[in-house]
């Protein structure tokens, strides 16, 4: 049931774009982004609602595609600040409750100047 | 607002011993949640509650886990007779109701070390 996340890891440089996937086997109602950097608290991205919505802030945005079971996050424009690792948590997937997370494993992302 | 709040911010035990953590949520937050991160790896659900009532615990909690949230406020999160597998994050996080869309924002983490 936990969610898998691609790439595992990517390394950028400043300016550069990248996305990332979040996947479950499951029907996904809600997918919630983080990131975390080394020894801090995951720090909230946003929240995707079933419906196949799109939102964004900043040069981050991220998609929900109900057919594909699938959420994808961008990053436009890369900065140093954007290094961290990024992990998606599903919520309400296959009768579960809302509110309580399942974490894929993270995806490292690394931003060199 | 001074976000969820986690204490100790570190602890080393020996095997064998009691320790217990706490986690003051953000004031209004009416959902606490309590999740383990172990190196490498994304939060796993332990438990959680709605006020002061625990409405779900893993499978990963052993009967040495246990947690409360007395009137609806702060929460403790007890580990009896510590293993060394339980060294890991423990990660507390609040949102304001367990709706779909409802933000859960986390605390710093207690890093339990058992040795």
């Amino acid at each position: 049931q936990q969610p898998v996340q691609s790439p595992q890891a990517v390394i950028l440089r400043e300016g550069e774009d990248a996305v990332i996937n979040c996947s479950s086997s499951k029907a996904l109602y809600s997918v919630h982004w983080y990131r975390q950097k080394h020894g801090e608290a995951p720090i909230f991205l946003m929240i995707l609602l079933k419906g196949g919505e799109q939102k964004g802030h900043d040069k981050i945005s991220a998609s929900f595609n109900e057919k594909k079971q699938q959420s994808s996050l961008y990053l436009t424009a890369s900065q140093l600040s954007y290094s961290g690792t990024y992990f998606c948590g599903i919520s309400g997937a296959g009768g579960t409750s809302y509110g309580k997370l399942t974490f894929g494993q993270g995806t490292i992302l690394t931003v060199h100047p | 607002d001074t976000g969820v709040s986690q204490n100790p911010r570190h602890k080393i035990t020996k095997r064998g011993q009691n320790v217990t953590f706490r986690c003051d949520p953000i004031s209004e937050h009416n959902r606490l949640y309590w999740y383990r991160q172990t190196l490498g790896q994304g939060p796993e659900f332990l438990t959680y509650f709605q006020n002061e009532a625990q409405l779900e615990k893993s499978r990963l909690l052993s009967d040495r886990f246990s947690a409360e949230r007395p009137k609806g406020s702060f929460s403790t999160l007890e580990i009896q007779r510590t293993e060394q597998g339980d060294s890991a994050m423990y990660l507390c996080a609040s949102s304001l109701s367990g709706g779909p869309e409802s933000e859960a924002f986390f605390g710093q983490g207690t890093r339990l070390t058992v040795v």
